[in-house]
Formats: structure tokens, C-alpha cells, sequence
């Protein structure tokens, strides 16, 4: 079965840590993205990746770090930088080609104690 | 600056009746808008989407209208149907080297009431 899978679904860390979300998708896709959604704000993009070893700042990308080392990999890292890590967090992919649409994970709830 | 707006944070429709969600855009270059629709701790799921060269889609209960001059679009539901409550996203993109990059506007919460 094709898909996405971000894993945990909830994670908790303490303030001050940093942590990584994982998001791996079998789609064959080139492009990954995330996302973060917070109360009232809609989803706001972090990070995008448009093929293997590249990647571009979204409109939120202070306080994290991606890599995309894999085709089917792409980890988020919400460091202690970050002002304000609790929040649901979306993972998606894309293929290339015009009029695509984007492909979403199941999210993850991180909250920071 | 948003460049995609959902003004409307929700909305409240009779069942069997019709749902209307808007969504405004700023960006010109934009040339695709799509429809997400999500519930609560899950991912959004892919509704319906439109190009800029056309002006309406439809895809069974659901239709979407692109208004390029006024840089608006929207999403019609009909009949409306209590599993459409739902928070709804439009998104906006462009082509970018071979891929889009999707703004998402802050979505509109439908509640159909049987």
C-alpha cells in the first residue's frame, strides 16, 4: 500500500531538547514537504524539498532543520531554538508534473513540557 | 502577509442543503487551487482542485469556481451531507522547477446539521 508514514503519532520532550520527525513516504515522489498547523493559523509551510539533497526555507523555517539524504526520506529536527515547538505537525509529498496534488501523512502531536 | 484567505472560520448548513466555502488569493502567479478537507489529529485529504485555465470543476456533490479577475474562488457542496462536517483548506500554487509549492489558507470549519 502506498502512502505516507510520519511516526509518532505523539511524542513529548522537554523543553530545551531537540527532536526529529520522522516522514517517510513509498510513493515515489520528488518533492516532500512540512507543515505545521497551529489553532486559527491554518497550515503553515517549514521546510520543502524538491529532489534527493536539496531543500528550501518556507515561510516558518526558523528554529528547525531538515535533511533529505533519500528519495523516500525527509526528517524534520525542531530544535531548542525553536520558540514555540507544541504544536501538529504534517508531513506531505508531491509528484513532478503540472496540475499535482499533494499527498498528506497522518501528523504528528508534539508537545513541549 | 497571507496570500491565501479563508475569512469565513466556519460555517453552519442544513443537510441536504448547500455549502458554500470561499477563498481569496493575492498572488498572481498562482496557477493551480486545490480543496483539502481534514479532521481533527489526521492528515488532510485531497477534495478537488482546478487549473487556471478553467473556471469551474466538478466532481460528483462537489464543484469548485475560479474567478481569476477577482482572485477568488470557492467550493460548492450539494447536497450537503453530515459527514461533510469537516475543517475545509483551499491551497494555492505555482510551478516551480518542476514542482509546486502549496499555501494553504487558515480553513473554514463546515458543520452540516441533520
Amino acid at each position: 500500500d502506498g502512502g505516507i508514514t510520519q511516526s509518532p503519532k505523539y511524542l513529548f520532550r522537554k523543553e530545551g531538547q531537540n527532536v526529529t520527525l520522522s516522514c517517510e513516504q513509498n510513493l515515489n515522489h520528488d518533492a516532500m514537504y512540512w507543515y505545521r498547523q497551529d489553532p486559527g493559523q491554518g497550515l503553515r509551510l517549514i521546510y520543502y524539498s524538491q529532489i534527493v539533497n536539496d531543500f528550501q526555507k518556507g515561510d516558518i523555517a526558523e528554529g528547525y532543520s531538515v535533511s533529505r539524504e533519500k528519495k523516500e526520506s525527509f526528517p524534520l529536527t525542531v530544535t531548542s531554538a525553536q520558540k514555540n515547538p507544541t504544536a501538529f505537525y504534517l508531513c506531505a509529498s508531491s509528484p513532478r508534473g503540472t496540475y499535482t496534488e499533494a499527498f498528506f501523512g497522518q501528523g504528528t502531536r508534539l508537545t513541549v513540557v | 502577509d497571507q496570500q491565501v484567505k479563508q475569512n469565513s472560520p466556519s460555517l453552519s448548513v442544513q443537510e441536504g442543503r448547500i455549502s458554500i466555502l470561499n477563498c481569496d488569493y493575492t498572488n498572481s502567479m498562482f496557477d493551480y487551487f486545490l480543496w483539502y478537507k481534514k479532521y481533527p489529529a489526521e492528515g488532510p485529504t485531497f477534495l478537488i482542485s482546478i487549473s487556471s485555465i478553467k473556471d469551474k470543476n466538478e466532481d460528483g456533490r462537489f464543484t469548485v469556481f475560479l474567478n481569476k479577475s477577482a482572485k477568488h474562488l470557492s467550493l460548492h457542496i450539494v447536497p450537503s451531507q453530515p459527514g461533510d462536517s469537516a475543517v475545509y483548506f483551499c491551497a494555492a500554487s505555482a510551478l516551480t522547477s518542476g514542482t509546486y509549492k502549496y499555501i494553504f489558507g487558515t480553513g473554514t470549519r463546515l458543520k452540516v446539521l441533520a
